[in-house]
């Protein structure tokens, strides 16, 4: 029921700059703020980015978020190994709680 | 800081009710400050949200599953729980509970998460 949409896969080298896109439509982006999260491989998903691009205490500078219209971006800058995860972006439509398909970034 | 711990039985039978526990500690339930949710994930699949309650009682479901869900608070045992009706194998999934500072806020605090799988 995914109403957001991401790419499936992401990858670059260590030290590498990474951007993933989240798509969505007026009701939602347009009109909401985004979030994302980062799902370790056999973890619970864990708050990355709020308000579209605000970092939660203990969330390394290197991850960064933006929004424009009905798109957002997240962007990992100085790719680590311990990046390899999936990430997600959410939004509220109306009274819905949306998440993104889910990008798989992986580090070569 | 929030801590949630999901619990309830990992099989359950098609067309029965799913039923899973959520235990808070590190605040109270019944605090205006806090959001309570679930959360599920299909092995290999993306996040579906189930709805959300507030201490006040009100809900919150995800119009495709309204008809068949439940959530609710227990603020003597500092827990809510979430009722699932009639499953289906398309049920099967990593249920997680969430809490958030508000409405519209992210979910900051998640449970590990807890597989349930409906078959007979």
């Amino acid at each position: 029921q995914s109403v957001l949409t991401q790419p499936p896969s992401a990858s670059g080298t260590p030290g590498q700059r990474v951007t993933i896109s989240c798509s969505g439509s007026s009701s939602n982006i347009g009109s909401n703020t985004v979030n994302w999260y980062q799902q370790l491989p056999g973890t619970a998903p864990k708050l990355l980015i709020y308000s579209n691009n605000q970092r939660p205490s203990g969330v390394p500078d290197r991850f960064s978020g933006s929004k424009s219209g009905t798109s957002a971006s997240l962007a990992i800058s100085g790719l680590q190994s311990e990046d390899e995860a999936d990430y997600y972006c959410a939004a509220w439509d109306d009274s819905l709680r949306v998440f993104g398909t889910g990008t798989k970034v992986t580090v070569l | 800081q929030l801590q949630l711990q999901e619990s309830g039985p990992g099989l359950v039978k098609p067309s029965e009710t799913l039923s899973l526990t959520c235990t808070v500690s590190g605040g109270s339930i019944s605090s205006s400050s806090y959001y309570w949710g679930w959360i599920r994930q299909p092995p290999g699949k993306g996040l579906e949200w189930i709805g959300s309650i507030y201490y006040s009682g009100s809900t919150y479901y995800n119009p495709s599953l309204k008809s068949r869900v439940t959530i609710s608070v227990d603020t003597s045992k500092n827990q809510f729980s979430l009722k699932l009706s009639s499953v289906t194998a398309a049920d099967t999934a990593v249920y997680y509970c969430v809490s958030s500072s508000g409405w519209y806020a992210p979910e900051r605090y998640w449970g590990q998460g807890t597989l349930v799988t409906v078959s007979s």
